[in-house]
């Protein structure tokens, strides 16, 4: 199957420091990634689709100037939490379109992120 | 508007003992229905893929089944490493990709 990582698994920050996660398909090429930001015992919220060559279209309530994301390449996706406040500790998970007649999103491991 | 609801919200399961989960839709015109399976503190891990009415798909004691309204995702003889939330989702109508998700059912499994 095709594989998603996520990089940093784990990340503990001070509060106004800016956290960069990477995410990459290893084995297949992704014109489109997701990021999906995920609660305690809550489902997957969407917070944006990350295209590759063009900008990320965000949510309805998504602050675009604080989750910067970059898709540079057909393998990776980087979400920046810019200023990031307590308020942002939370289970981030990107996911990447993988089509093969018809498409599927594989999931990558999620990234855990501490706002102190 | 599209919806996709899972029931029930938790499922507590002797070892052995088979039981199903529930997702039912409202999106018009399916262009697939997805199973993922996500353990505490990792990203969901691909299940299945159903495409039409009367398809059913296996992976070891997971079976999944769709109709025109509702999928079910079928556990036989559970064992306590099937224990895990079990998500589905849909693409919405007029795309690919936003997949809608339902809420999940938690699955605990006791020896």
């Amino acid at each position: 199957g095709a594989v998603v990582s996520q990089h940093p698994s784990w990340v503990i920050c001070k509060s106004g420091t800016s956290v960069k996660i990477e995410c990459r398909s290893l084995d297949f090429q992704a014109t489109t990634m997701f990021w999906y930001r995920q609660f305690p015992k809550q489902s997957l919220m969407l917070m944006a689709t990350s295209n590759e060559g063009s900008k990320a279209t965000y949510e309805q309530g998504v602050e675009k100037d604080k989750f910067l994301i970059n898709h540079a390449s057909l393998t990776l996706s980087t979400l920046t939490v810019t200023s990031a406040h307590p308020e942002d500790s939370s289970f981030y998970i990107c996911s990447a379109s993988f089509w093969r007649g018809k498409e599927t999103q594989y999931f990558g491991p999620g990234t855990r992120l501490l706002v102190l | 508007e599209d919806q996709v609801t899972q029931s029930p919200e938790a499922l507590r399961l002797q070892e052995g003992e088979s039981s199903s989960l529930n997702c039912s839709y409202t999106v018009s015109g399916l262009r697939g229905l997805f199973w993922y399976r996500q353990d505490p503190g990792k990203g969901p891990e691909f299940l299945f893929t159903l495409y039409s009415a009367g398809e059913e798909k296996e992976k070891e004691r997971l079976k999944a089944t769709l109709t025109k309204k509702e999928s079910f995702l079928h556990i036989t003889a559970p064992k306590p490493e099937d224990s895990a939330t079990y998500l589905c989702a849909v693409p919405p109508t007029d795309s690919w990709g936003k997949f809608q998700f339902g809420a999940g059912t938690q699955v605990v499994v006791t020896p």
